[in-house]
C-alpha cells in the first residue's frame, strides 16, 4: 500500500535561513508526488509535483523538492525562508489504483521567525 | 485557471438540519470531484470521491446516506449533511481534476474549504 510520513510534524525558522521539511514515502512502484501548502483557514494550493520525469522538482514561490529512489524521500526545500511561508505543508502519494485519490501526510507546520 | 470555489465559506446550523455544500470548477470541466474531511490540527480524510453522472464512491467508514454527494454536472458537485450533529462540525474540502484527468498522475484543484459549525 501507498503512504507518506512526513517526518517533523513542526519546523521553525529564522527568515532569510534555509527550510527542510521531510517527507518518505512508501510505494511499491514508481509513485506520483506532491507537496501542497494550506495557509490558515484556506485550501490547498499544489506546490510541485513529481510524475517520474526530472529528479528535481521546481515549484512555485522558490520551493522545489528532490525525488530521491534510493532513499524513498521526497524532500522539500527553499533556499531562503519568507515570513509568508508560514503555513501547514502536506507531502502527498497517489494511490495505485489510478482513480485519482490522494493519500496524504500528516502535515508539517512551518513556523517562520522574524 | 484551474479554479475551484466552494460555498458557503462558513456555516452554523442547529442539530438536526441539513447543510448543503457547493463546491464548483470555474474555469474547467471536472471528470472527477473529490470531498475531504479536515479536523484541527490534522490532515485530510477523504470521504468519497464523486463522478459526473454516477453514484459517489465512499470511503470505508463513511455513511453515504448522511454525506449525500451529487454531481450534476462537470462543473458542480454539491455535498449535503443529513440531520446534522456537533460531532459534524469540521472544515470540509472539495478538489476538482480537470476532464479527461483523474489518473495518477493528475492534479486536484481544492476549493478554499467549508468550516461547519453545528450547535
Amino acid at each position: 500500500a501507498q503512504s507518506v510520513t512526513q517526518l517533523d510534524s513542526h519546523v521553525s525558522v529564522s527568515e532569510g535561513t534555509p527550510v527542510l521539511l521531510r517527507c518518505n514515502y512508501s510505494s511499491s512502484y514508481s509513485p506520483s508526488l506532491f507537496w501542497y501548502v494550506q495557509h490558515p483557514n484556506k485550501g490547498l494550493q499544489l506546490l510541485l509535483k513529481y510524475t517520474s520525469a526530472a529528479t528535481l522538482v521546481k515549484g512555485i514561490n522558490g520551493f522545489e523538492a528532490e525525488f530521491k529512489k534510493s532513499e524513498t524521500s521526497f524532500h522539500l526545500t527553499k533556499p531562503s525562508a519568507h515570513m509568508s511561508d508560514a503555513a501547514e505543508y502536506f507531502c502527498v502519494v497517489s494511490d495505485l489504483s489510478n482513480t485519482g485519490k490522494l493519500i496524504f501526510g500528516q502535515g508539517t507546520t512551518l513556523q517562520v521567525k522574524p | 485557471g484551474a479554479v475551484v470555489s466552494q460555498h458557503p465559506s462558513r456555516v452554523i446550523c442547529k442539530s438536526g438540519t441539513s447543510v448543503k455544500i457547493e463546491c464548483r470548477s470555474l474555469d474547467f470541466q471536472a471528470t472527477t470531484m473529490f470531498w475531504y474531511r479536515q479536523f484541527p490540527k490534522q490532515s485530510l480524510m477523504l470521504m468519497a470521491t464523486s463522478n459526473e453522472g454516477s453514484k459517489a464512491t465512499y470511503e470505508q467508514g463513511v455513511e453515504k446516506d448522511k454525506f449525500l454527494i451529487n454531481h450534476a454536472s462537470l462543473t458542480l458537485s454539491t455535498l449535503t449533511v443529513t440531520s446534522a450533529h456537533p460531532e459534524d462540525s469540521s472544515f470540509y474540502i472539495c478538489s476538482a481534476t480537470p476532464l479527461g484527468g483523474g489518473g495518477a498522475t493528475d492534479t486536484q484543484y481544492f476549493g478554499p474549504g467549508t468550516r461547519l459549525t453545528v450547535l
